[in-house]
């Protein structure tokens, strides 16, 4: 059972665009929510992350919005860069008492065109 | 830091075959995560220690999965006997109790079962 749904699988977008990747939970036990970049050949870095107490969160050009009653959480990669070009997971978790064991969406494919 | 060190970072085996996966966790961390990735299931957490003993293992597809740690810069994961359906990219990943909001992932282990 997929408890986290992400979308799109796949996104391009031009050099200075938005991306935006979108991200669906199940379990309304979950209390972490962060997201990782992979580069080709790499394993996962986290990339940045949200607790539900605030709606959002931005650092630099990637922010998280994030909206508890539809249980919903977003990317928004704004001046999309040719280096961003990766593939991004969206994560959940419950707290840290049960080992903060992730699980993870399926993965959105981000190629950025300069 | 040398971050999380996996070997092999590739290996081709025959079906039936015995495959041993090594992980050294970053110096200092308490946590040890075992993922696998593929593209049907995307990234899986397969087993997780805390100091050295086993937590959860829900994860572990079957019993030709096993996973130790014997002290803690050191564990292995195991596969045997190897099946095709077994092909997929293995993550470790550590983390230390005070950071535990940080995974930090290895290259990753491809493995090929043919």
């Amino acid at each position: 059972q997929q408890q986290v749904k992400q979308s799109p699988q796949s996104l391009i977008v031009q050099k200075g665009g938005i991306s935006i990747i979108n991200c669906a939970y199940e379990n309304t036990a979950f209390d972490y929510f962060p997201w990782y970049q992979q580069f080709p050949g790499k394993g996962p870095a986290l990339l940045i992350a949200i607790r539900p107490d605030v709606s959002e969160k931005k650092e630099g050009r990637f922010t998280i919005s994030f909206n508890k009653s539809a249980k919903q959480f977003s990317l928004h990669i704004m001046d999309s860069q040719p280096g961003d070009s990766a593939t991004y997971f969206c994560a959940a978790s419950k707290s840290w008492a049960a080992g903060n064991k992730l699980t993870f969406g399926g993965g959105t494919r981000v190629l950025v065109k300069p | 830091d040398a971050g999380v060190i996996q070997s092999p970072r590739h290996e081709v085996t025959e079906m039936g075959q015995e495959v041993t996966l090594r992980c050294k966790p970053i110096s200092g961390h308490d946590y040890l995560f075992w993922y696998r990735q593929t593209m049907m299931r995307g990234l899986e957490l397969l087993i997780y220690f805390n100091n050295n003993v086993p937590i959860d293992d829900s994860g572990m597809p079957e019993d030709r999965f096993s996973a130790k740690m014997p002290n803690a810069s050191f564990s292995t994961l195991k596969i045997q006997p190897s099946e095709p359906r077994d092909s997929a990219v293995y993550f470790c990943a550590s983390t230390r109790e005070g950071a535990r909001d940080t995974i930090y992932f290895g290259e990753g282990s491809w493995l090929t079962v043919v």
